[in-house]
């Protein structure tokens, strides 16, 4: 069963400060895609990341597929009470998991003023 | 477009009865998802639809469950008869196209309790 591993599972920092989580797998994934959750609604889709290497901002957010397509990482610039949600990475591995994606458990950020 | 349309978007019932959740996708997209999620075990796929034939039914807990895709604009996901472990969100979500690196629109969820 391939798996997505997000670090941390909860984070808690204050406004303006900077922050990193990561999603890691030992499995090989052809695109790979980050979602935002905020409570009482669904996942939002922020990115797709498809090409080792490949870097891809959203405004304060910076999004990084690993070189070997395994991994992944989301940094958050001056963070702001806005980027408050849940935080999820899912893989797309090539159609091997029938066609749909993995997602990872996510990471619970809070932001306070 | 109105995004994917759920109902209800709460539902309180009791054990042993039957419960079922809809599902709007948007118009144009094969793929239909049907997720439930839960802190301890995060989004668990149950079924997915292409085309509105059902594709991967494994992560259906067991056959209280069941789903159907009459057409491409409407889904159903039923639980008969519900228990109190069934409590959690479920959430609908449609694709272009599955296994392609489309991202997935999800719907606003139905929040379940069964007491």
């Amino acid at each position: 069963t391939q798996l997505l591993e997000q670090s941390p599972q909860f984070l808690s920092i204050q406004e303006g400060e900077n922050l990193t989580v990561y999603c890691n797998s030992s499995s090989v994934f052809s695109s790979l895609q980050w979602y935002r959750q905020e409570p009482g609604e669904g996942p939002v889709l922020l990115v797709t990341v498809v090409t080792g290497g490949e870097v891809k901002k959203l405004k304060r957010l910076t999004f990084q597929f690993g070189d070997a397509r395994k991994d992944s990482s989301l940094h958050i610039t001056a963070a702001q009470p806005g980027d408050t949600g849940l935080y999820l990475c899912a893989g797309d591995d090539y159609g091997g998991s029938q066609g749909n994606l993995i997602f990872g458990k996510g990471t619970k950020l809070s932001v306070k003023p | 477009d109105a995004g994917v349309i759920q109902s209800p978007r709460h539902e309180v019932t009791e054990m042993g009865q039957e419960v079922t959740l809809r599902c709007k996708p948007i118009s144009g997209h094969n793929s239909l998802f049907w997720y439930r999620q839960t802190m301890m075990r995060g989004l668990e796929l149950l079924i997915y639809f292409n085309n509105n034939v059902p594709i991967d039914d494994s992560g259906m807990p067991e056959d209280r469950f069941s789903a159907k895709m009459p057409n491409a604009s409407f889904s159903t996901l039923k639980i008969q008869p519900s228990e109190p472990r069934d409590s959690a969100v479920y959430f609908c979500a449609s694709s272009l196209s599955a296994g392609t690196g489309h991202g997935y629109t999800f719907g606003s969820g139905t929040r379940l309790t069964v007491v």
